[in-house]
């Protein structure tokens, strides 16, 4: 059971590079979202999905593009880089939509952008 | 609205003494309360969740919380530190009704000395 799986693990862009960071989890998890980690700013929610071919928006999510064609995949696309993108991002996921469940985080993605 | 406000930006014990990670939150609703720890480059683990049962909650490696409704507090406690402790925390909130805006706190980095 590998639980969630976060790829890349080290990315650097040029500034307008477009990437996408990828994560699968195998639990059958219904909800998956993605974080970005800043020093001193906690986590900060970008996207999220509560099930497949169903997506919103978090806190932060310009910039930002998420897909989830499957229960399994929720990739994080990157359209034109910019070097206020450089952080750690973090993919989660979560059994059900309700609040019962904890999260069940990905070893992240350190992006930075040049 | 809701908000979660760790106390502490840093603590730091000596081995075997106590641990406090002070953790107060704000929320409309009866919330779930949450604590992670995330060790150097890693991804964040779940130490132990509140989901309005017992109001003192045992999570893994020896820590607890208790929810306190009157303070709106959720503070981790273990009544030994071990040199393994030393990452950062995380108290996060989540509402029960409303949505899926799960709240971080920026974070309590402990520091264990020998």
């Amino acid at each position: 059971n590998a639980g969630v799986t976060q790829t890349p693990k080290f990315q650097v862009l040029k500034t307008g590079q477009s990437m996408t960071l990828q994560c699968a989890q195998d639990m059958n998890h219904e909800y998956m979202s993605w974080y970005r980690q800043d020093p001193g700013m906690g986590l900060r929610l970008i996207h999220y999905s509560v099930g497949a071919g169903i997506t919103d928006q978090g806190e932060v999510p310009n910039g930002y593009n998420v897909s989830r064609s499957t229960t399994e995949d929720f990739p994080l696309r990157l359209l034109s880089a910019a070097p206020s993108q450089t952080s750690v991002y973090f993919c989660a996921s979560s059994l059900r939509r309700t609040t019962n469940y904890g999260y069940t985080f990905g070893s992240g993605t350190r992006l930075t952008v040049v | 609205a809701q908000s979660v406000t760790q106390l502490d930006s840093h603590v730091s014990v000596s081995e075997g003494t106590p641990v406090l990670l002070r953790c107060n939150y704000s929320s409309s609703y009866s919330p779930s309360l949450f604590w992670y720890v995330q060790h150097p480059n890693k991804g964040l683990q779940l130490l132990l969740k509140y989901t309005s049962a017992a109001t003192l909650v045992k999570g893994i490696n020896g820590f607890e919380a208790e929810f306190k409704k009157s303070e709106t507090s959720f503070h981790l406690t273990k009544p030994s530190a071990h040199m393994s402790d030393a990452a950062e925390y995380f108290c996060v909130v989540r509402p029960t009704t409303g949505g899926f805006k799960t709240i971080f706190g920026a974070g309590t980095r402990l520091f264990v000395k020998a």
